[in-house]
């Protein structure tokens, strides 16, 4: 099983819908992160939390939320769907490089969504 | 300007070749660097840090110039299994130690 499982992995859905992409992880990671890849974009943060109840905007957070109930659980919501909201998502946990004081993180296998 | 850029590519490499990418950060407030590989429609994952004195790892080689701002990675004798694209990332101060990505470089080695 993947270490960091998102659900669902692809979903089409139409503007103004209510949408939410869950992440899961078995690390036990106390981080968790949301991303979004666009091309020619890269990755680019939405939110962050670094504990439960923790919630930290990121660069791009306008038009989301997330809710961190529990460790091992971080969801993403889009409350009301919009056309450039279509993108890549990816979920991510992160442990701290002893060497480097970074961030050192693994992702999830990515949610594809479509909004139409 | 973005704050981290990168050229996009693609490079086509023969299998063997030796290939160089850099990555321009523009905050010299930038304290930690990476460089990640993302196989085509999967997850990135990291390949390297990259730390102030270079470092190598296999075939793989990082770099860093500080009075230029960039980072380099140097990919010698190419596999076709080396076909990805390679994200930049870089921490910045005040950033909250959060990473910012590159919009990555396409490399694919042909046989």
């Amino acid at each position: 099983d993947a270490d960091v499982t998102q659900t669902p992995r692809n979903r089409i859905t139409k503007t103004g819908k209510r949408i939410m992409l869950e992440c899961s992880q078995t690390k036990g990671h106390d981080r968790m992160y949301w991303y979004r890849q666009d091309p020619g974009l890269g990755l680019r943060l939405i939110y962050y939390s670094f504990d439960v109840k923790d919630i930290n905007k990121g660069e791009i957070s306008d038009g989301y939320s997330v809710s961190r109930q529990a460790q091992a659980k971080f969801s993403l919501s889009l409350e009301s769907a919009i056309p450039n909201q279509t993108a890549l998502y990816f979920c991510a946990t992160s442990v701290q490089d002893r060497a480097t004081g970074a961030n050192v993180l693994t992702f999830g296998a990515g949610s594809r969504l479509t909004v139409l | 300007r973005k704050e981290v850029e990168q050229d996009p590519g693609p490079f086509n490499v023969p299998e063997g070749a030796t290939v160089a990418f850099n990555c321009t950060y523009s905050n010299s407030a930038s304290q930690s660097f990476f460089w990640y590989r993302q196989d085509c429609r999967k997850e990135p994952k990291l390949l390297m840090s990259v730390y102030s004195s270079g470092n190598e790892d296999g075939r793989f080689t990082a770099q860093l110039n500080r009075a230029s701002q960039y980072i380099s990675l140097l990919i010698r004798d190419s596999k076709l299994s080396d076909s990805a694209t390679y994200l930049c990332a870089v921490i910045i101060i005040g950033s909250a130690r959060q990473l910012t990505f590159g919009s990555g470089t396409q490399l694919t080695v042909l046989p």
